[in-house]
């Protein structure tokens, strides 16, 4: 099966700008992850979409992050405007199901490096 | 909400040998531990998981041991190999997954 697709692969900005990432899941998988990698560290979940409708943005900061899921299949996540401290990998998961459910493993994509300067 | 501490940060190991990396969560409502492997410029893969009413599980040279009363669990990596160096991330599910920081392991030939 492909595997989790996401682009733009790199992007660089100037602070206080806007970018948007894209991610399209694997075929079939009603649940998509957001995630921030930041160097040295380990994933942090931003948002959580089930279908097209948001399960978990607690750690999503709303006043510059915004995220949508369109008819339940892609997904963008947006950031207006950027600081410096947003630089990092954001990895786009996808699963059949929620993780813990049986046979539901998360599914990464390569992710987008974002450089904010 | 969980919160999972991951050691070492790094492991350097000779071709052959075994390497451990250890994990320890605090919600005892966690009930899935998976193991995830990234290689550089690559997104984490899924190499291994157990679940809470297991206590160890084996696939060829990789194996998770968990030990629900002292919130820990274990990956083993038996006889090394080049391909092995990557960095390696331990999660925990209570009703998302929560990651540990990773620990970057180099194998030496």
């Amino acid at each position: 099966e492909a595997g989790v697709a996401q682009s733009p692969r790199y992007k660089i900005i100037e602070k206080r700008q806007s970018v948007a990432f894209w991610c399209n899941p694997i075929s079939g998988h009603a649940t998509l992850y957001w995630y921030q990698q930041i160097l040295g560290q380990g994933p942090k979940l931003l948002i959580q979409f089930q279908n097209n409708g948001v399960v978990d943005d607690s750690q999503l900061p709303k006043d510059r992050f915004s995220a949508e899921r369109l008819k339940g299949v892609d997904s963008t996540l947006k950031i207006q405007p950027a600081k410096l401290e947003d630089s990092a990998v954001y990895l786009c998961a996808s699963s059949r199901d929620s993780p813990s459910s049986y046979n539901s493993p998360l599914h990464f994509g390569n992710g987008t490096r974002l450089t904010v300067t | 909400g969980e919160n999972v501490e991951q050691h070492p940060s790094t492991l350097s190991v000779q071709e052959g040998d075994s390497a451990v990396i250890k994990c320890t969560y605090s919600d005892s409502a966690s009930n899935y531990f998976p193991w995830y492997k990234q290689e550089l410029g690559k997104g984490p893969q899924l190499i291994i998981d157990i679940r809470s009413n297991v206590g160890e599980k084996k696939d060829q040279r990789i194996a998770v041991t968990l030990n629900k009363t002292a919130k820990h669990f274990s990956l083993h990596i038996t006889e090394t190999q080049p391909e092995d160096s990557a960095v390696y991330f331990c999660a925990a599910d209570d009703y998302k997954l929560s990651f540990g920081a990773g620990t970057t392991v180099t194998v030496r030939a």
